[in-house]
């Protein structure tokens, strides 16, 4: 699978939206973008995922750009609950396996 | 609560020793996989099982193997244990092994193992 480059760490303000960005520039036609989070002492819990198009769901939105080089995590209104490790992850369609790399740390600040 | 099961939560043993690792998936779901976070290898993807038969293999080490039985849940052995096998191992589950749109793995608590 492609690599991804990540922010080791970000901060965002409570109640305010929060993008977090993520490099993927060796990214193949195959390549689904996943997101997941890790809040602390829990397992990772799935975010998002999408290959050409923007998606939109309950806990965020993932905008890819157009060249698919990189993408962006959005959460609209973050809240403390968000403070978690932030995982960006490519996933060949033909891949059974989901491979995390470092992460972003999200401190949430009230 | 992701509806995955993990046991034990903690285990404390000591350098050569065996442990097993034990996960109950999703009700329904027949694949498994199972994970290991240290804190200086970060998630590692060890694993996966579906309904009995191994799909894809990680960065396993030849001391740790791991099952999926009839009933769909699984353990992992680990064995001659040593102190950097100190780590928090998870167990995620899907419905089927992620292929084309599919990207949903539910994870459990984990189980920590410490290794003295």
């Amino acid at each position: 699978d492609a690599k991804t480059t990540q922010p080791n760490s970000m901060e965002s303000n409570e109640e305010e939206p929060v993008h977090l960005p993520c490099n993927h520039s060796t990214i193949s036609g195959t390549d689904y973008i996943h997101w997941y989070r890790q809040l602390p002492s829990q397992g990772p819990e799935y975010v998002i995922h999408g290959l050409t198009s923007n998606v939109n769901n309950r806990m965020a939105s993932l905008a890819i750009a157009e060249d698919r080089k990189s993408s962006t995590l959005i959460l609209h209104r973050a809240t403390l609950r968000d403070a978690a490790v932030y995982y960006c992850i490519l996933r060949d369609w033909q891949n059974n396996d989901m491979r995390f790399g470092a992460g972003t740390r999200l401190t949430v600040k009230p | 609560d992701s509806g995955v099961t993990q046991t034990p939560k903690h285990l404390i043993t000591a350098t050569g020793q065996r442990v097993t690792l034990r996960c109950s998936p999703r009700s329904g779901d027949l694949s498994v996989y199972w994970y290991q976070q240290s804190l200086d290898q970060g998630l590692q993807f060890l694993i996966q099982y579906y309904n009995g038969e191994e799909r894809a293999k990680g960065n396993i080490l030849e001391r740790f193997s791991a099952q999926q039985f009839p009933d769909l849940h699984s353990e992992l052995n680990l064995s001659s244990l040593e102190l950097g096998d100190s780590a928090l191992y998870f167990c995620a589950s899907s419905v089927a092994p992620l292929t084309g749109n599919t990207g949903e793995l539910f994870f459990g608590e984990g189980s920590r193992l410490t290794v003295l």
